[in-house]
């Protein structure tokens, strides 16, 4: 298996616009997460799917964002509008099952978006 | 909802030293600890991780322990190296009722120097 895939890798754009990061995950896992990382705050939890349903998205900073998983393999975490303060590294993960006996968290590489 | 401590924010260490980073969390109903190791520019992968019916487990120079009463868990490495240098992060789940969701501390930047 190719591991969790984002896309894209980087991305710059000027405050105002809208950004779509895409994340697909790795075929079979039922659970899906988005984070964010920056130095200040670190990883952040912005929203979690289980079956492709929003489960927690206490997470997520404002109405700005959004993110849905319309299928098994393929999920969108749109901002719109962009600001500065959005510039982090976003991370998909996703996981098999959410029972006790499950647990490890895979990653992909990560999306660096970058807001002017 | 659940909030992870970590500390210290950062580690620095002789090569062939061991390293100790401490992690508190608040939920009594967490029942999941892993620790992931993330290297510059990388994505954070699993090292380790610990379920609350047990209170330690090691992998080679890895090992991790858990204290539910006291609500803290640590990642110990021993005989340090170079390669280890990266920053490590702790989290916490709760794979009761509806929340699986794994919430991470701050992360802790470990350096081993030759």
């Amino acid at each position: 298996d190719a591991g969790v895939i984002q896309s894209p890798r980087h991305e710059v754009t000027e405050m105002g616009q809208e950004v779509t990061l895409r994340c697909k995950p790795i075929s079979g896992h039922n659970s899906l997460f988005w984070y964010r990382q920056t130095m200040m705050r670190g990883l952040e939890l912005l929203i979690y799917f289980n079956n492709n349903v929003p489960i927690d998205d206490s997470g997520m900073p404002e109405d700005r964002f959004s993110a849905k998983m319309p299928n098994a393999s393929f999920s969108t975490l749109k901002i719109q509008p962009s600001e500065p303060r959005d510039s982090a590294v976003y991370f998909c993960a996703s996981s098999l099952g959410a029972g006790f006996n499950t647990g490890e968290l895979f990653f992909g590489e990560g999306s660096r978006l970058t807001v002017l | 909802g659940e909030n992870v401590e970590q500390h210290p924010s950062t580690l620095s260490v002789q090569e062939g030293d061991s390293a100790v980073i401490k992690c508190t969390y608040s939920d009594s109903a967490s029942n999941y600890f892993p620790w992931y190791k993330q290297e510059l520019g990388k994505r954070p992968q699993l090292i380790i991780d610990i379920r609350s019916n047990v209170g330690e487990k090691k992998d080679q120079r890895i090992a991790v322990t858990l204290n539910k009463t006291a609500k803290h868990f640590s990642l110990h490495i021993t005989e340090t190296q170079p390669e280890d240098s990266a920053v490590y992060f702790c989290a916490a789940r709760n794979y009761g009722g509806s929340q699986g969701n794994l919430i991470f501390g701050k992360g802790t930047k470990l350096s081993v120097k030759p």
